[in-house]
Formats: structure tokens, C-alpha cells, sequence
């Protein structure tokens, strides 16, 4: 099974509003990941958890919040976001050591009105 | 010079016939080759990954990877029109989890 499910699919907010996308994988990967896609443009890398610690993040701006409360799960925590922050979210996991193998969750569509 | 370098394409092709896609990289360090593919309005699925210099093969597709001129490419045989999608490659260096996509390559086989 190499599933990653992601809460929700879509997600309209304004401005102000607080939110949080969710993530989940039951592989018993120990590398959890955040990216985000804009239209006709590759991922770009977010945040990466390993061992449920932070371990690079992108120079993300700070209304992007990540929090890894275990080894199955990752939240991303969006405050004060700005309308070009429109874009596909997308979870991944993977193994550690060696080659790492990413798979994808479905994403979070968000529009930042 | 972009890490991850394709072809952005589109690149069309008969359906039947081989579809080649390319990619280069510049990071030397690089270790572990992915190729994956992305229907629109979806994630990206991994199709395949390579680690070791020459060729990996996997029903239609086969990857193709030569280290020493930091290339790789993906041979799709027999293409069919469900594989019209775009094929994202991506490097990582072992152990560093910091997996960097190229631009990708739109491919549309017609019918």
C-alpha cells in the first residue's frame, strides 16, 4: 500500500482566516514532506520532517506553519496567507537511508481569496 | 544553470511509437533518479527510479541513466494515449531527502 491520503481536497480562505491541511501515511515512512505546485510548474519543496524533526525548510515564510505530531502524520498551518499563495499542497512520504522513494498524497487545492 | 533541466516540450508522438524524454542535472553529488507522471489536476505518481549507470527496465518503460554525462531519459514503448501527461524528473543526493524536480515534459500521444 503506498497510500498517502490528504485533508481536505479543497480549501477556500481569506486573508485573515486561520486553516490547516492534513496529512496521513500508514507505510511507516519516517520522512514526511510539504510542497508546493503553482500551475504548469514543477513541485517545489516546502519543508522536509524526518524522524518527525524538522530537517530543511525552504526558506518558506512564516505564515506557513508545519508540525509533525507523529510519525503518520503532518499538519501545515496557514495563517495571514496572501492570494499568490494559491496552489496545489501536496504531502509526500518516503524511507530513510539509501535512495529515497517519494510518494504523493492526492494534494489540497487551495484559493487564497 | 537550473538544477534539473527538460525539455518542456510538448513533445507528440504517434500512438504506438517510442516517446523519449530527457534530463539533465548539474549537481555531480546526485545519487537517486526518479521519473514521474502527472495527469492534469493530479499528483505526481512515481513511474520509475534509477540509481545505478545503464538501463532499468519496467513493462513499457525503461530508464536510461549515465552518470558521467549527468543524464538520464525515460523510453516509453508502445505509447498509448493515456500516456499523455506530463513526466517530471527529479534528482535527490542520498540521505539528503531534498528531492529537486525538473520543469517537465509535456507528452501527448495521439491516436
Amino acid at each position: 500500500d503506498t497510500e498517502v491520503t490528504q485533508t481536505p481536497k479543497h480549501l477556500v480562505m481569506g486573508m485573515t482566516n486561520k486553516k490547516s491541511l492534513k496529512c496521513e501515511q500508514h507505510m511507516g515512512h519516517r520522512a514526511m514532506y510539504w510542497y508546493k505546485q503553482k500551475a504548469k510548474k514543477p513541485p517545489e519543496l516546502m519543508f522536509v520532517y524526518s524522524y518527525e524533526k524538522l530537517s530543511i525548510n525552504e526558506s518558506v515564510p512564516s505564515r506557513f506553519s508545519p508540525e509533525c505530531p507523529n510519525s503518520s502524520l503532518l499538519n501545515l498551518h496557514l495563517h495571514a496567507l496572501q492570494p499568490e499563495d494559491s496552489a496545489l499542497y501536496l504531502c509526500a512520504s518516503g524511507s530513510m537511508g539509501g535512495a529515497e522513494t517519494q510518494y504523493f498524497g492526492p494534494g489540497t487545492r487551495l484559493l487564497v481569496l | 544553470q537550473k538544477e534539473v533541466e527538460q525539455n518542456s516540450g510538448p513533445l507528440s508522438v504517434p500512438e504506438g511509437a517510442i516517446a523519449s524524454l530527457n534530463c539533465t542535472y548539474s549537481d555531480r553529488g546526485s545519487q537517486s533518479f526518479f521519473w514521474y507522471r502527472q495527469y492534469s489536476g493530479k499528483s505526481p505518481e512515481l513511474i520509475m527510479f534509477i540509481y545505478s549507470n545503464g538501463d532499468k527496465e519496467d513493462g513499457r518503460f525503461t530508464a536510461q541513466l549515465n552518470k558521467a554525462s549527468q543524464y538520464v531519459s525515460l523510453l516509453i514503448r508502445d505509447s498509448q494515449p493515456s500516456d499523455s501527461a506530463t513526466y517530471l524528473c527529479a534528482v535527490s543526493k542520498n540521505g539528503n531527502n531534498d528531492m529537486r524536480f525538473g520543469a517537465g515534459t509535456r507528452l501527448t500521444v495521439k491516436p
